[in-house]
């Protein structure tokens, strides 16, 4: 299994363009999540799926939109990149059901907006 | 004041010393989770508690829940366990929304 993939690693936006940080698990899993990392803060969820289909906010939504079309994909889009939206994104998913088990993350991405 | 609370802020050790890394919150929680973060940023998930202890390897984590407070230990600290250590609750319900705290840089020299 290649876990929870992100891409692209590293990005650089101007002010105003939009862009789609692409996030993809092959385990099946049914909760994915969108964090956002910045110096000093813990990591913050944007937005949230519990299945294909179906999204939700999370604590820092605001210039960000998500969808979910399949299991497998959830893809966070920038709709017009702010500065303060320079940030390193992480995806993460896991399953679902009455235990409680463990968050796998990707790699990151690196977002830079000037 | 935020819902989870870490302390110490960053720790210095020396290779072999047992350490302890402090996690407390403020709201009613369903489970715990205990993460760490490499130095080249990945993150991974070390443990998930509701209850207890848990131990794996050269780490135990135990929380109190009533006292609303958690701890990761490591024994026989290497310098490989330098990183940023997390903590994140989920809220009492089982939501997904994770909520974290700011982590804990911790530097083992060997």
């Amino acid at each position: 299994n290649a876990g929870v993939t992100q891409t692209p690693k590293f990005q650089v936006l101007k002010t105003g363009q939009s862009m789609t940080l692409q996030c993809a698990q092959d385990m099946n899993h049914e909760y994915m999540s969108w964090y956002r990392q910045d110096p000093g803060m813990g990591l913050r969820l944007i937005h949230y799926s519990v299945g294909a289909g179906i999204t939700d906010q999370g604590e820092v939504p605001n210039g960000y939109n998500v969808s979910r079309s399949t299991t497998e994909d959830f893809p966070l889009r920038l709709l017009s990149a702010a500065p303060s939206q320079t940030s390193v994104y992480f995806c993460a998913s896991r399953s679902p059901g009455q235990g409680f088990y463990e968050q796998y993350f990707g790699p990151g991405t690196r977002l830079t907006v000037t | 004041k935020n819902e989870v609370e870490q302390s110490p802020q960053n720790l210095t050790a020396q290779e072999g010393e047992f350490i302890t890394i402090n996690c407390s919150y403020s709201v009613g929680i369903s489970a715990l989770h205990w993460l760490q973060q490499h130095p080249g940023g990945g993150i991974v998930s070390l443990f998930m508690l509701s209850s207890g202890k848990k131990k794996h390897g050269r780490l135990i984590a135990t929380i109190n829940i009533q006292e609303k407070h958690s701890s990761l230990h490591i024994t026989a600290s290497h310098p490989r366990d330098s990183a940023v250590y997390i903590c994140a609750v989920s809220h009492q319900g089982g939501s997904e929304k994770l909520v974290f705290g700011k982590g804990m840089k911790l530097t083992v020299n060997p």
